[in-house]
């Protein structure tokens, strides 16, 4: 059965500091995996997918993930961190093919202090 | 258009009462989607329609009721609601069941009384 844990729940940066989300997974089938973002009130907004391709992956708002299979993670990071990146973020796996149905982690809530 | 549509975009109701969801979309997806978000909670689906047919239900109490008119056009009937179902309601969509990209819409937030 696929999990995804997200191992922090909060995240406090300064802003113009790197951006380090922490995600890992379990899954007994090749993943696909991804990133989602939420702003406050808002829907959700992929970031950025890993779907078998590249293992270090660039998605949008200068997000970066690695895909690490010896270490079953995920984790999401950007290099200098701004105001605007204050958000919900949430760690999501899904099985390659088959029904779609997508696991989420429990999310990071990502603070970002002038 | 690369969005899904959610209305209205909040919505207040008494145990009583009868209301609906609303959600489009005019990508040509095929997929579409009901999830319910809680408070500081990832969202949990609750509904899946893949070409206009009801594909998946998962345990959802049957005062809610998914309708999909046409492949754009997702509503979700409420009915004898609970305070606890009190949420944010979001529709999403993809370009089949078997994508596994989904385009959210911005949901629904729903107020029980």
């Amino acid at each position: 059965a696929q999990s995804v844990t997200q191992l922090d729940s909060h995240v406090s940066v300064s802003e113009g500091t790197p951006v380090l989300l922490r995600c890992n997974y379990s899954s007994s089938y090749s993943p696909s995996l991804f990133w989602y973002v939420q702003h406050p009130n808002k829907g959700l907004q992929l970031l950025l997918k890993y779907t078998s391709a590249a293992t270090l992956v660039k998605g949008i708002n200068g997000f970066e993930a690695e895909f690490k299979k010896s270490e079953t993670s995920f984790h999401l990071t950007k290099p200098s961190a701004h105001m605007s990146d204050a958000a919900e973020y949430f760690c999501v796996v899904t099985l390659s093919g088959g029904y779609n149905k997508l696991i989420f982690g429990a999310g990071t809530r990502l603070a970002v202090h002038p | 258009d690369t969005e899904v549509t959610q209305t209205p975009k909040h919505l207040v109701m008494g145990m009583t009462n009868k209301k609906s969801l609303k959600c489009e979309q005019h990508m040509g997806h095929r997929a579409m989607y009901w999830y319910k978000q809680k408070a500081k909670k990832p969202p949990e689906l609750m509904f899946v329609y893949s070409y206009e047919k009801l594909s998946i239900n998962e345990s959802v109490p049957s005062r809610f009721s998914p309708e999909c008119p046409n492949s754009s056009l997702l509503n979700l009937h409420l009915h004898a609601l609970q305070p606890e179902d009190s949420a944010l309601y979001l529709c999403a969509s993809s370009l089949g069941q078997q994508a596994n990209v989904l385009t959210f819409g911005a949901g629904s937030r729903l107020t029980v009384l």
